[in-house]
């Protein structure tokens, strides 16, 4: 079967920086995205890797190892709005998301 | 309209009505999509569309009909609601589906069966 992994909560504090894991099985791979969704508001996109390697996008960073089928997003300087969940999901063979259930991230004070 | 509208925002509906919720988007997009989000799972597909006039089932058919008249609309029908299918329902859109795209959601519909 197809199975995404991602924590379900995590707490990480202002100005700090926080790392959130993906592992995925899928039936072939396509890409991996990361997404952000505000309690109450839709998902939106954040980043998409494809390649082994580090993609950096300002304060957000995504890494990917497609052997080890692992991906993480990593968010520096956090700030109070970056409270969301946020969600993991692999493009597979058939070009459909698979979607992980999300972590939601808490940040303190 | 910029992007994608969803309506109703939200409803409560008894069990055993017809429902349809409306989706449509603006930005001339092949692809379109209907997930359902629930508390402690992923989003989930529901059905699919390609192209105006070609439709797919996802992961979670049963119970849910779509319909793609032309580019901009994709409705979806629940033909005889049960609360199971209380849930939020996203659409959402991409330039295609056979590529590498992101996809843009709608802000949602907060359904509650009874």
């Amino acid at each position: 079967g197809q199975n995404i992994d991602q924590p379900t909560e995590m707490t990480a504090t202002e100005g700090a920086i926080v790392q959130i894991n993906c592992t995925y099985q899928t039936s072939g791979f396509n890409g991996l995205f990361w997404y952000q969704q505000h309690a109450g508001e839709a998902p939106t996109f954040l980043s998409y890797n494809v390649l082994d390697g580090l993609e950096e996008k300002g304060r957000f960073s995504s890494f990917l190892s497609r052997s080890k089928g692992y991906s993480y997003l990593l968010l520096k300087e956090l700030q109070m709005k970056d409270s969301a969940s946020y969600l993991c999901a692999v493009l597979d063979s058939n070009y459909q998301l698979i979607w992980g259930a999300g972590t939601k991230l808490i940040i303190k004070p | 309209i910029a992007g994608i509208t969803q309506a109703p925002t939200s409803q409560i509906l008894a069990a055993g009505r017809r429902m349809t919720l409306r989706c449509t988007q603006d930005m001339r997009h092949n692809a379109m999509y209907w997930y359902r989000q629930d508390l402690g799972l992923g989003l989930r597909l529901i059905h699919y569309s390609n192209t105006a006039g070609t439709t797919g089932k996802g992961e979670v058919p049963d119970g849910y009909s779509v319909s793609r008249a032309n580019t901009d609309d994709f409705p979806l029908t629940l033909a005889s609601a049960v609360p199971s299918q209380t849930s939020v329902y996203f659409c959402a859109s991409s330039d295609s589906i056979s590529q590498v795209n992101e996809q843009f959601f709608g802000p949602g519909t907060r359904l509650t069966v009874l």
